[in-house]
């Protein structure tokens, strides 16, 4: 079975930190995602990539990095962390010869304080 | 990637059939309709795709229109268990092409 392993479920942080979600993949997939969810918003696109050292912005990309060193490992990046980014952060991936097949993680819910 | 459109929300009897309509009347020639599922406190799953003909699976069937302009997820039997958001979206299957999700339709199942 395909797994995207997201590095915390829970995340609680103060205004100003600096954090950093991780994202981990075992299927040697090209694309890898970071979305965000919020009640009422849907699913947003945040980053993507879809090779190693490259990265797309997505919808939102405002307060975001992200860096991919590894193929397997997809990093999202909240430089100064605000209230306002408190959410659910959702990772996913897929091969680029299917990129409508995604393959999502558990989530990662941070709050900011 | 095409804008797709979907109800916000639709209620179905346990036991019933299930058909959640979806709008794509912008989709192009080579694009593939995918659905995804997420289920409470999880992140989204794959469903189906398809591209022209219908298409099924052991979780759902796939009725796709023939100008492609819509497309219908069919549950044919709903259990307590469907209860979850359904995403719509239209792609190409190749590529780097970003791929976003809208609000979907929040699916309720009545006992």
């Amino acid at each position: 079975d395909v797994k995207v392993t997201q590095s915390s479920r829970y995340l609680v942080k103060r205004t100003g930190e600096k954090v950093f979600l991780e994202c981990v993949q075992d299927m040697d997939h090209e694309n890898m995602f970071w979305y965000r969810q919020d009640p009422g918003l849907g699913l947003r696109l945040i980053y993507f990539s879809y090779d190693v050292k490259m990265k797309e912005k997505g919808d939102i990309p405002e307060g975001y990095s992200v860096s991919r060193e590894k193929k397997e490992r997809f990093s999202l990046i909240l430089e100064s962390a605000s209230t306002n980014q408190t959410s659910m952060y959702l990772c996913a991936s897929s091969f680029f010869s299917r990129a409508g097949k995604l393959f999502f993680g558990s989530g990662t819910q941070l709050s900011v304080l | 990637d095409a804008k797709t459109t979907q109800p916000n929300s639709m209620e179905s009897n346990e036991e019933e059939p299930v058909h959640l309509p979806c709008n794509h009347s912008t989709i192009s020639g080579t694009d593939y309709i995918h659905w995804y599922r997420q289920l409470p406190s999880q992140g989204p799953e794959y469903v189906i795709h398809g591209l022209t003909s219908n298409v099924n699976n052991r979780m759902a069937s796939l009725a796709i229109a023939e100008d492609r302009k819509s497309s219908t997820l069919i549950l044919h039997r709903a259990t307590l268990r469907d209860a979850a958001v359904y995403y719509c979206i239209v792609l190409s299957n190749f590529g780097n092409e970003k791929l976003t999700f809208g609000t979907g339709t929040r699916l309720t199942i009545i006992p």
